[in-house]
């Protein structure tokens, strides 16, 4: 069975203050996203990466791949309320056609 | 921005009755599919389809589920004999390959009674 586990599950942290969520897997994945999801809609992508090592930057946001395309990880710089949100990370199965989620990261961020 | 689109945003059926879930993808996709995440749950895949075809399905996507592509812009999921478990999240997503990043709708949220 493939798994994404993400870390924390819940984070509480002040305005300015910096995180990093993760993302492990025992799995090696073709590509994996990282999506926002607020409650009652639809997952919205932030940001996708395909090549081991791969770092990407999305305003204050920092995504990494892991060399090997297991793992993942986002850091928020000086973090605000409006970055308040549930994170998910979605990975692709080398040759497979599905997504597996993982399971989530709340992020609470206090003015 | 393009985007995916689903009807209706929610949907209360009677235990045994079928319901058909619609989303329209994005118009130069390919490549659909149905996710369902249950409340307080993971999102988990359903279906795979490509050309008029299901291309890769899960444990959760029984004889009970269908998909079809009933036009050149329809997408539906439809659900002969509804349980109470089948209550959640139900999130199309299309993209325009099948290495390219895949785009999720709103969301329909089934409630059966």
């Amino acid at each position: 069975t493939q798994l994404l586990e993400q870390s924390p599950q819940f984070l509480s942290i002040q305005e300015g203050e910096n995180l990093t969520v993760y993302c492990n897997s025992s799995s090696v994945f073709s590509s994996l996203q990282w999506y926002r999801q607020e409650p009652g809609e639809g997952p919205v992508l932030l940001v996708t990466v395909v090549t081991g090592g791969e770092v990407k930057k999305l305003k204050r946001l920092t995504f990494q791949f892991g060399d090997a395309r297991k793992d993942s990880s986002l850091h928020i710089t000086a973090a605000q309320p409006g970055d308040t949100g549930l994170y998910l990370c979605a990975g692709e199965p080398s040759g497979t056609y599905k997504y597996i989620f993982g399971t989530g990261t709340r992020l609470k961020v206090l003015a | 921005e393009p985007e995916v689109t689903q009807t209706p945003s929610h949907q209360v059926t009677q235990m045994g009755q079928e319901v058909i879930l619609r989303c329209v993808p994005i118009s130069n996709h390919l490549y659909f599919y149905w996710y369902r995440q249950i409340l307080g749950q993971k999102v988990e895949f359903l279906v795979s389809f490509y050309n008029n075809e299901i291309s890769e399905k899960s444990e959760i996507f029984d004889d009970q589920f269908s998909v079809e592509r009933p036009d050149g812009s329809n997408f539906t999921l439809k659900i002969r004999s509804t349980k109470l478990e089948d209550s959640a999240m139900y999130f199309c997503a299309s993209s325009r390959d099948s290495r390219d990043t895949q785009y999720f709708g709103p969301g329909t949220r089934l409630t059966v009674l």
